[in-house]
């Protein structure tokens, strides 16, 4: 079973800042992974897929990249609606899909 | 426009089995080629796969969770359905049904829906 561990579990920043958030494989995953972000009481959404690939409709300022084991979520530029846990998720393994815990966004 | 709504018991005794529905609205759960998943998150903590199904009746079971999940599909309905055996505490989670697809070979979850509170409890 393939685990995707996610760096920092949790991290403060302010409005404006750059954001990065790492997700490792425990092992190569190619390119299929995917970012999402979820609010309190609201289901995930869809932020990045295949790695890099911006989801339709999702603001330019998230971006994605990495291959084989390691990955990268990057926020250029917080914005409020940004607080939020993002979790990140691979598609490679053939006994099925699996996430990693989720970094949480916090305001400082 | 295109949505999932899951539909069921929330509270379920322990050793019963959990039993929810997912009913697609907006096209056919038959168009395009899609898995229909159904994935859990307990209270604070992270997502969980649980499975998929295709409309074809083609399954996958997360590993961990196979010997006591069965999911099935009724197009006719444009429902697919979770059953969950044995539960207990340990089951408790908002359980929310999704829609993979897959794009440069990687499948993702691009459409969720509100999720259901599920409470195992005598």
């Amino acid at each position: 079973d393939i685990q995707m561990t996610q760096s920092p579990s949790s991290l403060s920043a302010s409005l404006g800042d750059r954001v990065t958030i790492t997700c490792r494989a425990s092992q190569i995953v190619s390119t299929y992974v995917s970012w999402y972000q979820q609010k309190p009481g609201k289901a995930p959404k869809l932020l990045i897929y295949a790695a890099s690939s911006l989801q339709s409709g999702v603001p330019s300022r998230f971006s994605g990249s990495g291959s084989e084991t390691d990955f990268t979520l990057t926020i250029s530029s917080l914005q409020p609606e940004d607080f939020a846990t993002y979790y990140c998720q691979q598609s490679y393994s053939p006994l099925g899909y699996t996430f990693g815990q989720g970094t949480r966004v916090e305001m400082k | 426009q295109v949505q999932l709504q899951e539909s069921g018991p929330g509270l379920v005794k322990p050793s019963q089995t959990l039993s929810l529905t997912c009913t697609v609205s907006g096209d056919s759960i038959t168009s395009g080629t899609y898995y229909w998943s159904w994935i859990r998150q307990p209270a604070g903590k992270g997502l969980e796969w649980i499975g998929r199904i295709h409309t074809s009746g083609s399954t996958q079971y997360n590993p961990s969770l196979r010997s006591r999940v069965t999911i099935s599909v009724d197009p006719s309905k444009n429902q697919y359905s979770l059953k969950l055996s044995s539960v207990t505490a340990a089951d408790t989670a908002v359980y929310y049904c999704a829609r993979a697809r897959s794009g440069w070979g990687s499948w993702y979850f691009d459409l969720w829906g509100r999720g259901t509170l599920v409470t195992v409890s005598a």
